[in-house]
């Protein structure tokens, strides 16, 4: 069973729009939250995270808002820009656990039309 | 050369073959991670290593063999493989393992025929 879900599978914006990606999680135990962008051919790169302590963390055009009772997340990007195209990835940890291991979801398809 | 860099960015294989994937971090980074890509999926940890210690393995078919023989190295030895095994292999380093977040290298995009 999945434990972090992005339920939408792609998403398209026009430049200069918000984009809201969507995460949601389940294991209550999770309390950093990260998002990952990827470029076709290209590995994740680290784009923004949050801690359970905060609902909202911002770095420029990003912000992430997250929802504890919900166990909900969102990655809000304002204004869109074509460069932004690409897969974006919700990943959540136990921080400080032993393993350290991030639990991706699926990725959300971002396209960003000029 | 700084960051992650897998090699090789691209492997075709038979299923009787015998091949490793290499994954090499300059960041200082004691741990290091495998992950798989398959299409429509979520990113998959197969393995996890700390100071060279491999910490665990989630579940992972015995025809994939890692080998961390140090702190800035990680093999994947990959023999007898399947046609679903045909996926992105990525490998990612991070300093600790409080989970704040990974280097990923590019991947290596695997064929098996």
């Amino acid at each position: 069973d999945q434990q972090v879900k992005q339920n939408s599978p792609s998403l398209s914006v026009q430049e200069g729009r918000i984009s809201i990606l969507n995460c949601d999680y389940t294991n209550s135990m999770f309390d950093y939250f990260l998002w990952y962008k990827k470029y076709p051919a290209e590995g994740p790169t680290f784009l923004i995270s949050i801690s359970s302590i905060k609902d909202k963390n911002e770095d420029g055009r990003f912000t992430v808002f997250l929802n504890k009772s919900a166990k909900h997340l969102s990655l809000h990007i304002v204004p869109s820009q074509p460069g932004d195209s690409a897969v974006y990835f919700c990943a959540a940890s136990i921080y400080g656990g032993s393993q350290g291991n991030l639990i991706f979801g699926k990725g959300t398809k971002l396209s960003v039309k000029p | 050369e700084t960051g992650v860099t897998q090699t090789p960015r691209h492997l075709v294989m038979g299923m009787t073959n015998k091949k490793s994937l290499k994954c090499e971090q300059h960041l200082g980074h004691n741990a290091m991670y495998w992950y798989k890509q398959s299409a429509k999926k979520p990113l998959e940890l197969m393995f996890v290593y700390n100071f060279k210690e491999q910490t665990e393995n989630n579940s992972v078919p015995s025809r994939f063999s890692p080998e961390c023989p140090n702190s800035s190295h990680l093999f994947l030895h990959l023999h007898t493989l399947q046609p679903e095994d045909s996926a992105l292999y990525l490998c990612a380093s991070s300093q600790d393992l409080t989970g704040t977040g990974y280097t990923f290298g590019s991947g290596t995009r695997l064929t098996v025929v």
